[in-house]
Formats: C-alpha cells, structure tokens, sequence
C-alpha cells in the first residue's frame, strides 16, 4: 500500500517569514496530493492540493509542488501569520473510486511574533 | 456546500460498554464515507471506508466485529465501538466523499468524535 513520509516533524518560523514542509510517496499511481492544515481538537480543513498533471499550483500565500518522477511534494507558506500555527498534514490517493487518503504524520508549524 | 457533522462530539463511557457515533453529509449525498482514528499528537489513520448499502471495508489491523460501520442512507453512516476499553480512547473523525463527476474526489471532513473510556 501506500506510505507517506512528511518531514520535518516540527518547524518554528518567524512571522513573515516562509515555510516549507515537504512529503514523500510511494505508490507511482498516486494522483491526488491534498494538504490539510488541523487546529487542535478540530477538523481537518483542505487548504490546497495538487493533481499529478500540474506541477506547481498557488492559492494567494500557499503554494504545492509536485514532482512526480521523484515521488514527492511540498507545500509553501509565504509571509507566515500567527493563525498559520497548526499541524499540517499531506496526503496521497489513487483517485478514482477507492480515493483512500494516506496520510502523512503531520508538521507542526508554530509562528512566532 | 459541503458541510458533514458528527454526533457525538465528545462521549464518556465504562469499559466493556458500547458507544455509536454517528456521520452525516447535511447538504449533499454521500455514497462513501470514510472513518479514521487520530491520537493526540498523530496523524489521522484510516480504519474503514464505509458504502451504501454494502459492506464496509475495514483497513488490515482493524477489528470488523469491534468496530460496526453501517452506511444506511446516502447521508448517514454509523461507527459502533462494541466493548471499549481505555485503549480506544481515541479522537473519531469520519469524512464523506462529494461525488463530483471527476475521477478526483475530495474528501470532506466531520467535526470529530472524542471517546473517553473509563
């Protein structure tokens, strides 16, 4: 099955300053890469994502990256705010009829003032 | 719109008691729903996908008679935890599957079910 591996695990930016976090697959036949920011005790809220025939696409602030040939993904944050602090997590899927998300384990991002 | 909830949103039961938790898509039809179970500080895992008017299926690890999914309606799926013990003390979140024509479909997300076995 898949196997989705995030990094870094936590990430302590400055406010206005950028973050990064990047994740890694392992299913080739993945297609759909969404990114999901969780405030603690919440849902998880689609933030952006990614299909596998675009290799970059931008909302506002965040922006994703795809790299398919190596299997991974990233997503970025400009001029970071204090309400970005939250865990983030990527996910992968086949799409189609299964469209089972696997998961990542999660950035917790923290902007400080 | 694409609003799910879920009820409860926090439940404290005894050991060796059974718990139902309940997901419903409010303002479209969901032909598949999913369930996952999130420990503090982890990420989501999936345990089962739930579909209308058929047997769920459960992810490799995750016991079928403990954990009773039943998909009854397009707009309502149930999660019976049969027989807690502490250690199912979990945050329970369920999602439901827009079915937009496309071969994408995003996946939108309950409020979350926090179970506190005793």
């Amino acid at each position: 099955g898949e196997n989705v591996e995030q990094h870094p695990s936590t990430l302590s930016v400055q406010e206005g300053d950028s973050a990064v976090i990047k994740c890694t697959y392992s299913d080739s036949a993945s297609n759909y890469f969404p990114w999901y920011k969780q405030e603690l005790g919440k849902r998880p809220q689609l933030i952006i994502d990614i299909r596998s025939n675009v290799g970059e696409k931008k909302d506002q602030r965040i922006a994703v990256t795809l790299n398919k040939t190596a299997k991974h993904f990233s997503l970025h944050i400009t001029e970071t705010q204090p309400e970005d602090s939250a865990v983030y997590f990527c996910a992968a899927s086949r799409g189609g009829t299964a469209s089972k998300l696997t998961f990542g384990t999660g950035t917790r991002l923290q902007v400080t003032l | 719109g694409a609003v799910v909830s879920q009820h409860p949103s926090w439940v404290i039961c005894k050991s060796g008691t059974s718990v139902k938790i309940e997901c419903r898509s409010l303002d479209f039809q969901a032909t598949t729903m999913f369930w996952y179970r999130q420990f503090p500080k982890q990420s989501l895992m999936l345990m089962a996908t739930s579909n209308e008017g058929s047997k769920a299926t459960y992810e490799q690890g995750v016991e079928k008679d403990k954990f009773l999914i039943n998909h009854a309606s397009l707009t309502l799926s149930t999660l019976t935890v049969t027989s807690a013990h502490p250690e199912d003390s979990s945050f329970y979140i369920c999602s439901a599957r827009k079915p937009i024509p496309t071969i994408f479909y995003e996946q939108y997300f309950g409020p979350g079910t926090r179970l506190t076995v005793t």
